[in-house]
């Protein structure tokens, strides 16, 4: 079955961008129905979602953070990124990658989560 | 933006008990609303998407229902794994995504 997992650096300093890979294993990003999605949580807070690409490169962002956020598709590596610029302490939290099936049928896979920190 | 608002905030139950979490919309989303379990330490798991589809694989005991702009998850007989963090998520064109605050269900 699909597997996500995320990677990137665990500390990020403030101002900086943090970015992140999601690999795709068990299944291809190029797959027709599926937007590869970030979602993030800060510690003791709920579940934000940051934005989501389809593999045509199609993204969409949240609002609030749309002039931070670039997203991109790498077919060749089988993989998807997120690039979170001028970074805050706000911007701690574990991240995540998920598979959103198209026509609102939810976030069937995701990946554990990983864990950035900002501060210098 | 759609807010998503969820009560109770905490909700305390026992095994074997009937619970039911609500979800508010600021604006109608039709049937675009998803629910997820979240446990520390562990992603998100999707029980029930377009307002009242089980995910294939989730407990019979998890249910949805509702449209427009109020919407509820029950839990017809709680079990020791069910007690967790609770999330709505809604879909629209406009901000796409909100998530609900959250509902936890403690022992």
């Amino acid at each position: 079955q699909v597997q996500l997992q995320e990677s990137g650096p665990g500390l990020v300093k403030p101002s900086e961008t943090l970015s992140l890979t999601c690999s795709v294993s068990g299944g291809s990003v190029s797959s027709n129905g599926y937007y590869w999605t970030w979602i993030r949580q800060p510690p003791g807070k709920g579940l934000e979602w940051i934005g989501q690409i389809y593999y045509s490169g199609s993204t969409t962002y949240n609002p609030s953070l749309k002039s931070r956020v670039i997203m991109s598709v790498d077919t060749s590596k089988n993989s998807f990124s997120l690039k979170l610029s001028s970074v805050t302490a706000a911007d701690s939290a574990v991240y995540y990658c998920a598979r959103n099936r198209d026509n609102y049928n939810g976030m069937d896979v995701w990946g554990q989560g990983t864990t950035v920190i900002v501060s210098s | 933006d759609i807010q998503m608002t969820q009560s109770p905030s905490t909700l305390s139950a026992s095994v074997g008990d009937r619970v039911t979490i609500t979800c508010r919309a600021s604006h109608a989303v039709s049937t675009r609303l998803a629910w997820y379990q979240k446990k520390p330490g562990e992603a998100p798991r999707l029980l029930i998407y377009k307002a009242s589809t089980l995910e294939s694989g989730v407990p019979l005991r998890f249910s949805g229902s509702g449209s427009g702009t109020e919407f509820t998850l029950t839990i017809s007989s709680l079990q020791p794994d069910d007690f967790a963090t609770y999330y709505c998520q809604q879909y629209n064109s406009h901000s796409a995504y909100t998530f609900g605050q959250g509902t936890k269900l403690e022992i």
